[in-house]
């Protein structure tokens, strides 16, 4: 059974800093997505990562994709208030189409 | 291009109801899956439509059902509501279960009394 953890769970920052969020997973797959919720919303994508040392960058936020160690980061730069959130990791089954979730970190960026 | 849609987006039922949610994809895609999200259990794969028939399905009990229509829309349906029914519900699309992107709806939220 595929496992998704995230780590942290709760991330409480300042505007301008950097952090990274980290996404391991248990079994093999080479296609990764990451998400971002807000509060009472649906889930907006963000990347989709399809292959081993894929990255990539929007705005603040690169993402990149380690499946030999089964591990991908999400990470922030110069943080803003407005990426006060919470992000998901998701990976497909290399059957296709079943994503299998982390826990989801909730992000608070403070001025 | 217009994206997922789902309808209602707000339902209020009690126990031992039963309820229809549905889900239109974005034009053209064929491969519906729907998610359960809830504080306790986060979001939990329920199941997947690709041409009319079940693909995939996730750890839920019987009282969950689905189907998919030959417009690839499709319905979920749960029976005999349960407390822990509540939860938002999220229908996903893609062009095909093949590796394809999902995109998601704006989810349908289930409060259960």
């Amino acid at each position: 059974e595929l496992k998704v953890e995230q780590n942290p769970l709760f991330l409480s920052m300042q505007e301008g800093k950097n952090y990274t969020i980290y996404c391991n997973y248990s079994t093999t797959s080479d296609r990764l997505y990451w998400y971002r919720q807000d509060p009472g919303k649906s889930l907006e994508s963000l990347f989709v990562l399809l292959s081993n040392g894929a990255v990539k960058q929007e705005g603040r936020l690169m993402a990149s994709l380690d499946t030999k160690a089964r591990l991908s980061t999400l990470h922030i730069t110069a943080a803003v208030h407005d990426l006060s959130a919470t992000y998901f990791c998701a990976v497909e089954e290399t059957s296709g189409s079943r994503l299998t979730f982390g826990e989801g970190t909730q992000l608070t960026v403070n001025p | 291009k217009a994206g997922v849609t789902q309808t209602p987006r707000y339902l209020i039922k009690t126990r031992g109801q039963q309820v229809t949610l549905s889900c239109s994809p974005i034009s053209g895609h064929r491969s519906v899956s729907w998610y359960q999200q809830t504080p306790g259990q986060g979001l939990q794969f329920l199941f997947e439509y690709f041409s009319e028939t079940q693909r995939n399905k996730g750890n839920f009990p019987g009282r969950f059902s689905g189907r998919q229509f030959s417009n690839s829309r499709s319905e979920m349906n749960v029976s005999t509501l349960e407390l822990g029914d509540s939860a938002l519900y999220l229908c996903a699309s893609s062009l095909d279960p093949t590796y394809n992107e999902q995109f998601f709806g704006p989810g349908t939220r289930l409060t259960v009394l």
